[in-house]
């Protein structure tokens, strides 16, 4: 299966600011997809980005507040924007399995904290 | 909208016992996995079942799927310290693509 590395493993921001999480995957991917999990709480999608087009985002999340690049079939990367301790969360980044292996792989997450 | 829940929410087990955790969808699911997070960590995949009444076995753990493919279940038999984490089905409805749904999770507590 895919491995992902993804950084920074945890943050403490300022509220008003901005965070860019990025995430690198060792093989080339479609599809890479964004959750955030708040604590105690299962995981829900933001966004999935797709190579050369607009992320597809879900309901409840809009482009302004999440932005997300995919420059290429490797890497992207979330912003978190005008944080509010709201934000506060883990966010994770996720890739579908290949070949025989059809689970998802997650990276190991971002633990953000909006103070 | 579509919903993925399971129950218990959460269930504290002495070492040895036995542990299940039952994930039940809105929607006929195409197909449903099953991932482990540990305390601190990220979710880990473990099995896919898609056949209806599907029976998959990984050494003390036990999946199914059911027969209306509409729910399903993990039973872990005699719990070991290590089994300690949430346990999260997700849910494969029909004609949705890659979408699928993180159920609610069960955190397994074991103690020693």
């Amino acid at each position: 299966s895919a491995v992902i590395s993804q950084k920074p493993s945890r943050d403490i921001c300022q509220r008003g600011t901005s965070l860019t999480i990025q995430c690198q995957v060792d093989s080339q991917v479609t599809m890479m997809f964004w959750y955030r999990q708040q604590p105690g709480q299962s995981l829900t999608l933001i966004a999935t980005a797709n190579q050369g087009s607009e992320a597809t985002y879900e309901s409840g999340f809009v482009i302004d507040k999440f932005p997300i690049s995919r420059p290429n079939l490797t890497f992207s990367t979330l912003t978190v924007s005008n944080m509010s301790p709201e934000d506060s969360s883990i966010y994770l980044c996720s890739v579908a399995g290949q070949g025989h292996n059809y689970g998802y792989t997650f990276g190991s997450g971002t633990r953000l904290t909006v103070v | 909208g579509q919903q993925v829940m399971q129950i218990p929410q959460y269930q504290h087990v002495q070492e040895g016992e036995d542990f299940t955790t039952y994930c039940n969808s809105s929607t006929t699911l195409s197909n449903i996995q099953w991932y482990k997070q540990r305390p601190g960590g990220h979710p880990v995949f473990l099995i896919q079942l898609v056949k209806s009444g599907e029976v998959k076995k990984q050494k003390r753990l036990t999946f199914q799927f059911g027969e209306a493919k509409k729910n399903s279940s993990l039973h872990i038999t005699a719990t070991q310290t290590t089994d300690v984490g949430t346990y999260f089905c997700a849910g494969f409805p029909y004609n949705t693509g890659n979408q699928f749904y993180f159920g609610t999770g069960t955190s397994l507590t074991v103690i020693p």
